[in-house]
């Protein structure tokens, strides 16, 4: 089973639309969860960390669920330029990052 | 807003050939990492360095890898005689002393071994 599992997609929604993605973990040792957005050729940037009670940060709403193993990530109200690719990544309590492989998102107008 | 900076952006070598990658990470952070992430794959976790040693590293990371924190600022990767493998996107990380470990990328360094 692969450490950090997404569906790579595409997702192709339109601009204004509500678009979730799932990702599940299988070190249950886990400790800390975060979402990463990647655009093409760039270096990952930090969207947000996750936080055991989901957290929000604007049109961005995150969850967890330590029961299952699962992370997920809304995006309200879907722009342009959330085009790109998600990455969910977990921290196993030592301090290396474990990458999923992604999922694209494209946002069309 | 303070970033981790990274040189070259490109760097095209011969197999065979020594590279250094340089980075900056940012001023107050205390924990540096290197990633790489071969084109169309996902990024992977290569080494965390924190207080002058390495404190992780992945089976990656073998003897043809070395890193430094020559003074106060700089934190480089060294690869010693480069095969065509290791080409790849090379990222340098760094993370306050947090709980979340919350890292933040440089833009990466290019590597094309020919």
């Amino acid at each position: 089973r692969k450490e950090v599992e997404q569906d790579p997609g595409p997702f192709n929604v339109p601009e204004g639309a509500t678009v979730a993605f799932n990702c599940t973990y299988s070190n249950s040792a886990s400790q800390s969860f975060f979402w990463y957005r990647q655009d093409c050729r760039k270096e990952p940037k930090l969207l947000m960390s996750v936080y055991s009670s989901g957290n929000e940060d604007g049109r961005f709403t995150a969850q967890l669920n330590r029961a299952s193993q699962y992370i997920s990530l809304l995006i309200r109200d879907s722009k342009l330029s959330d085009s790109a690719t998600y990455l969910c990544v977990v921290n196993t309590g030592r301090r290396a990052l474990t990458f999923g492989s992604g999922t694209r998102l494209q946002v069309q107008p | 807003e303070p970033e981790v900076t990274q040189t070259p952006s490109h760097q095209v070598t011969q197999m065979g050939q020594e590279v250094i990658l340089r980075c900056v990470p940012i001023s107050n952070h205390l924990y540096f990492y290197w990633y790489r992430q071969i084109l169309g794959q996902k990024v992977e976790f290569l080494v965390s360095f924190y207080n002058n040693e390495i404190s992780e590293k992945s089976e990656i990371f073998d003897d043809q890898f070395s890193v430094e924190r020559p003074d106060g600022s700089n934190f480089t990767l060294k690869i010693r005689s480069t095969k065509l493998e290791d080409s790849a996107m090379y990222f340098c990380a760094s993370s306050e002393t947090s709980l979340y470990n919350e890292q933040f990328f440089g833009p990466g360094t290019r590597l094309t071994v020919l």
